[in-house]
Formats: structure tokens, C-alpha cells, sequence
């Protein structure tokens, strides 16, 4: 069965700082994808990144990056020079090949203070 | 162009009355999802389209949730003789292609249903 586990249930920062969320996940496939989300107060989920497990290159974009190291089923996300607009709830989700059991982790909810 | 709309956006219901969930996805998304989400809580998979055909309701909870795509747009979700377990927020989400891996799933801002 695939399972994602987001440890941090909720990290305050002030403005400024870096913060990095955590991703573990877990399944028998050898193809799947790993996705982050962004659900802001207003409630509709943000498309962040979409990695396949064939690609362990990470991605940086902005203040935004992402590293996926497939030896510890991870993928963590990093905010650089945090801002008040990044508060919101961050979800890591895992789907197989075929676009079945697409599966969210609980969220870990980021509050970014002046 | 438009993202994916849902009405109502906020819904209260007394316990054992019907309701239906609207969503709009975006214009030629191939694809819909159905979701729900409990507070403080990740998404979980309800049911999904591809155009009219419903090929996986294996997320519904009970028969009495219903979802239906007549004409491979619009969505609706129906949840009968609703319980105070069925307060949740009710996500939409569409995408271009059909199913895979790969394809991103956008979603509309939901309906936060409470049973009273």
C-alpha cells in the first residue's frame, strides 16, 4: 500500500528565514510520482511540482527547491528568505504509473510571521 | 481561462437531508476527480470521469454518495440522507488527459459541507 508521512504537523518562521518541509513515502512500485501542494486559506490546492522516480535531478524554482533522494524515499521542500504569503497548508502526494491511488500526506501547516 | 468553480462554496445541512455539490471543471479537461477532506487532513480520493464514463468510484463511502457527469462537463456529487461524518470540504479537480501518472489535477476551491 502507499502511505506518505509528513512529520511536521505545523512549523511557525519568521519572515526571512528558510524552512524545510518534510516528505517520507512509501511504496512497492519502481514508477511513480511525487507531487507538493500549497492549499491557502481560500482552500483550492495549488499545483507546485510534479518528479517522477526516475528523476533524482533536484529543482530549483525561485525560492522554491525540492530534493528527492529516492535511498530514503524522501522529498523535502525547501523555502528560501520565507514571505507572509507562503503561510498556508503544504501537502506531499504520491501516485502510481497508471494515475490510480493518488495519496496525500496529512499537510504540514507553515505560518510565516512578520 | 477559468480555473476549476465549485458551488456552493459553503453548505449546511441538517442531518438526513440531501445535497448536491457542483463542479465546473475546466473547459476540454478530459478528466474529473472527486474528493474529500476532513479537517486537518490530506485529500482522499473519492471517485473519477473520464468525460461522462465513471471508471472508479472506489473511494465512495457509501451508497449514499452518487456522482454523475451527464455530458462529460459538469459534475455533480450527491450525497443522500447526509450524517454529521459527511462534514467535510468536497473537492473537484480536472485534468487534460486521461489518467496517468503524469497528469496534473487542478483543483477548484471546494465546498465546505457541515451536518448538523
Amino acid at each position: 500500500a502507499q502511505k506518505v508521512t509528513q512529520a511536521q504537523t505545523e512549523i511557525s518562521v519568521v519572515e526571512k528565514e528558510d524552512v524545510t518541509l518534510d516528505c517520507v513515502y512509501e511504496t512497492r512500485d519502481t514508477t511513480y510520482y511525487l507531487f507538493w501542494y500549497k492549499q491557502p486559506p481560500s482552500g483550492e490546492l495549488v499545483f507546485l511540482i510534479r518528479r517522477n522516480s526516475f528523476d533524482e535531478q533536484n529543482e530549483i524554482s525561485g525560492r522554491y527547491s525540492w530534493n528527492f533522494q529516492k535511498s530514503t524515499s524522501s522529498f523535502n521542500f525547501t523555502i528560501t528568505a520565507s514571505q507572509v504569503v507562503d503561510s498556508a497548508v503544504y501537502f506531499c502526494a504520491l501516485r502510481d504509473n497508471y494515475g490510480q491511488n493518488f495519496v496525500f500526506g496529512p499537510g504540514t501547516r507553515l505560518s510565516v510571521l512578520p | 481561462g477559468a480555473g476549476v468553480s465549485q458551488s456552493p462554496r459553503y453548505k449546511v445541512a441538517k442531518r438526513g437531508q440531501d445535497v448536491a455539490l457542483r463542479c465546473d471543471p475546466i473547459s476540454g479537461h478530459v478528466s474529473l476527480f472527486w474528493y474529500q477532506q476532513a479537517l486537518g487532513q490530506g485529500p482522499e480520493f473519492l471517485t473519477y470521469f473520464q468525460n461522462e464514463a465513471q471508471l472508479d468510484k472506489s473511494g465512495l463511502p457509501s451508497d449514499r454518495f452518487f456522482a454523475e457527469r451527464p455530458e462529460g462537463s459538469v459534475s455533480t456529487l450527491k450525497i443522500q440522507r447526509t450524517q454529521q461524518e459527511d462534514s467535510a470540504v468536497y473537492l473537484c479537480a480536472s485534468s487534460l488527459i486521461v489518467l496517468a501518472g503524469e497528469e496534473t489535477q487542478y483543483f477548484g476551491p471546494g465546498t465546505r459541507l457541515l451536518v448538523l
